[in-house]
């Protein structure tokens, strides 16, 4: 069975500080792993996901995961957080085609 | 290009009672999966539905039932509503194909039972 385990419930930050969100998953089988953000009262938006090829994986706004076999993890960072960036962050794995499987999220705070 | 759309996008009712929340996939997408996500939770798998039939199912009762039509729209129904079920039901569409089905989600119906 697959499982995803997120260390941090909740991370406080400063703005411009780098953050690092900590994801952590077993799985037997190959699988896909996924970021996503909630903004309050709002569906879940997809960050970034890593299918296959690099293990680093990029999005539009600045984040970046890397995809690390050998640890299970999928830890995703921000060199510099802006006050936007508040928002509650999922990580999620499947297998090809099938249910996403999410840990229990990590409320980041980003404080002026 | 239209992302995923889902009505209502509140809904109260009472226990006992049956609701029916209704999303539409995006565009090109053909599978739609069905998530409950309740308050400080992390989303929950119900089903997952492609080509009108229902391919993988969650650890939830028969009470949550779904529909998929010829147009990809999907529906999800729960019967005899229990306090509990008050959440987000959030709903997701992909594309069924290799490397290709990552999964978009809709805004969310907000359930509360009262």
């Amino acid at each position: 069975a697959q499982s995803v385990t997120q260390l941090d419930s909740q991370v406080p930050v400063f703005e411009e500080a780098p953050v690092e969100l900590r994801c952590n998953y077993s799985s037997s089988v190959s699988v896909y792993l996924f970021w996503y953000v909630q903004y309050p009262n709002q569906g879940l938006q997809l960050l970034l996901k890593y299918l296959s090829g690099s293990t680093l994986v990029e999005s539009i706004n600045g984040f970046e995961a890397e995809f690390n076999k050998s640890q299970t993890s999928f830890h995703l960072r921000k060199p510099s957080v802006h006050i936007s960036d508040t928002a509650e962050y999922f990580c999620a794995v499947s297998r090809q085609g099938g249910k996403l499987i999410f840990g229990q999220g990590t409320e980041l705070s980003v404080k002026p | 290009d239209a992302g995923v759309t889902q009505s209502p996008t509140h809904l109260i009712k009472t226990r006992g009672q049956q609701v029916t929340l209704r999303c539409s996939p995006k565009s090109g997408h053909d599978t739609v999966s069905w998530y409950q996500q309740a308050l400080g939770q992390g989303p929950q798998f119900i089903f997952q539905y492609y080509e009108e039939e229902e391919r993988q199912r969650g650890n939830f009762p028969d009470r949550f039932s779904g529909h998929q039509f010829p147009n990809y729209s999907s529906e999800l129904n729960v019967n005899a509503l229990l306090l509990g079920d008050s959440a987000l039901y959030l709903c997701a569409s992909s594309f069924t194909g290799v490397h290709t089905d990552t999964q978009y989600f809709g805004p969310g119906t907000r359930l509360t039972v009262l």
